[in-house]
């Protein structure tokens, strides 16, 4: 099956710092990738959907500037997280699909520790 | 608005069978998709409908009623892997999934 590729699996980083945390679709184009977070036994939540080649729609509440998302190519999206504070710290997960209708192909996450 | 409603708990023996439902309110419909969560995983595809009916794949069975705005996915003979959080998730207009919280099954012996 189709499989996104998530670097890196944890990361602990020091508050104002900043971390990217990479996304790539090994063997589909990923038209559209989305970046969501996950707080303990909380429901995903969606954060910006990306297009390749065109700037990411970013959900109500997410400050663009602080969560930057690049989708440069058909493979590859990341996510930057700039001047982490430790409320930041969650699970994000990136995934992605080749067309409208299309099961999501989720990374499997990346657990951002923030001290 | 949009809305997901699923229990948020369900207990089951293994190797018996327990139905998961979920109803739903979208802006729109683009069918409806159940994914499974280990804990501290990311979620993994287990089933797409986007007509009324039943769809099987191996042990696990989804049904649709776009009407009711209901669907239930069908687990069979449990094994204890099987214990994790389940999402319903349909699909709406934007071609957006929406998100609630799953449900979360205990498998026991």
């Amino acid at each position: 099956g189709a499989v996104v590729s998530q670097h890196p699996s944890w990361v602990i980083c020091k508050s104002g710092t900043s971390v990217k945390i990479e996304c790539r679709s090994l063997d589909f184009q990923a038209t559209t990738m989305f970046w969501y977070r996950q707080f303990p036994k909380q429901s995903l939540m969606l954060m910006a959907t990306s297009n390749e080649g065109s700037k990411a729609t970013y959900e109500q509440g997410v400050e663009k500037d602080k969560f930057l998302i690049n989708h440069a190519s058909l493979t590859l999206s990341t996510l930057t997280v700039t001047s982490a504070h430790p409320e930041d710290s969650s699970f994000y997960i990136c995934s992605g699909g080749d067309r409208d209708i299309s099961p999501l192909h989720f990374g499997n996450g990346t657990r951002l520790t923030v001290t | 608005g949009q809305n997901i409603d699923q229990p948020t708990e369900m207990t089951a023996t293994e190797g018996a069978i327990v139905q998961i439902n979920c109803t739903y309110q979208t802006s729109g419909f683009n069918g409806l998709f159940w994914y499974q969560q280990h804990a501290g995983e990311a979620p993994t595809f287990l089933s797409y409908n986007v007509l009324d009916g039943l769809e099987e794949k191996g042990r696990f069975s989804s049904f649709l009623s776009r009407s009711k705005g209901y669907s239930y996915l069908l687990l069979k003979e449990l094994q204890m892997k099987d214990s994790a959080s389940y999402l319903c998730a349909p699909m709406d207009s934007n071609y957006q999934l929406i998100w609630g919280a799953g449900t979360k099954l205990i498998i026991k012996p």
